[in-house]
């Protein structure tokens, strides 16, 4: 059964905290994403890479960070957090190609305080 | 810039009736679409996809089709269960977009029995 883990489902963290969200595929998909999910505003795409070391900015980057050491891994960094930064992030994978289904893990839901 | 809207909800309906989500597009170029469904309490899953224009898309009952002349992508179930309950999200992919996945706001269905 293919894979998408996230380091954890439920995270509480302080203001001004560095954070860091763990994702794991199992799957060797070149593409991976991460997203946050908001009432009402849907997934929003924070970053993403289409390989190793390789990444790209997508609509909210700002506040985020990510690394790619490993194909198989994407981590989300919160250099600082902050309160509006609480939210649902969801991580995804995909191979290449238009049509390819994204797999997508279950979610860590971030509370910063 | 390339986007999806699909109608606000919730939508609450009861067990058998018949369900239609409107989901339209922008897009610079010719998207893959699909429609993904989230479950309480876990990521996205696919329910379906089209690549081309007039393609069908179907799953569990639900269908979509593409539908390029008004740039729409509907999705139709002829009788939900409560089972069906979720949120559903419309989405494209352009190869020339890098491949990222752009999602609408998400529909809630609601059925009762």
């Amino acid at each position: 059964d293919v894979k998408v883990t996230q380091s954890s489902r439920y995270l509480v963290k302080r203001t001004g905290e560095k954070v860091f969200l763990e994702c794991v595929q199992d799957m060797d998909h070149e593409n991976m994403f991460w997203y946050r999910q908001d009432p009402g505003l849907g997934l929003r795409l924070i970053y993403f890479s289409y390989d190793v070391k390789m990444k790209e900015k997508g609509d909210i980057p700002e506040g985020y960070s990510v690394s790619r050491e490993k194909k198989e891994r994407f981590s989300l960094i919160l250099e600082s957090a902050s309160t509006n930064q609480t939210s649902m992030y969801l991580c995804a994978s995909r191979a290449q190609g238009g049509y390819a289904e994204a797999f997508f893990g279950q979610g860590t839901r971030l509370t910063v305080v | 810039g390339d986007s999806v809207t699909q109608m606000e909800g919730p939508v609450t309906l009861s067990e058998e009736a018949f369900l239609t989500i409107n989901c339209t597009y922008t897009a610079t170029g010719y998207p893959s679409l699909f429609w993904y469904v989230q479950y309480p309490g876990e990521g996205l899953q696919l329910l379906l996809k089209a690549t081309k224009a007039d393609d069908k898309g179907s799953n569990k009952g639900f269908e979509a089709t593409y539908r390029k002349e008004t740039t729409s992508f509907h999705l139709e179930k002829g009788s939900v269960q409560v089972s069906d309950s979720a949120v559903y999200f419309c989405a494209l992919c352009l190869k020339a977009a890098g491949n990222k996945l752009t999602f609408g706001g998400g529909t809630r269905v609601l059925v009762k029995p």
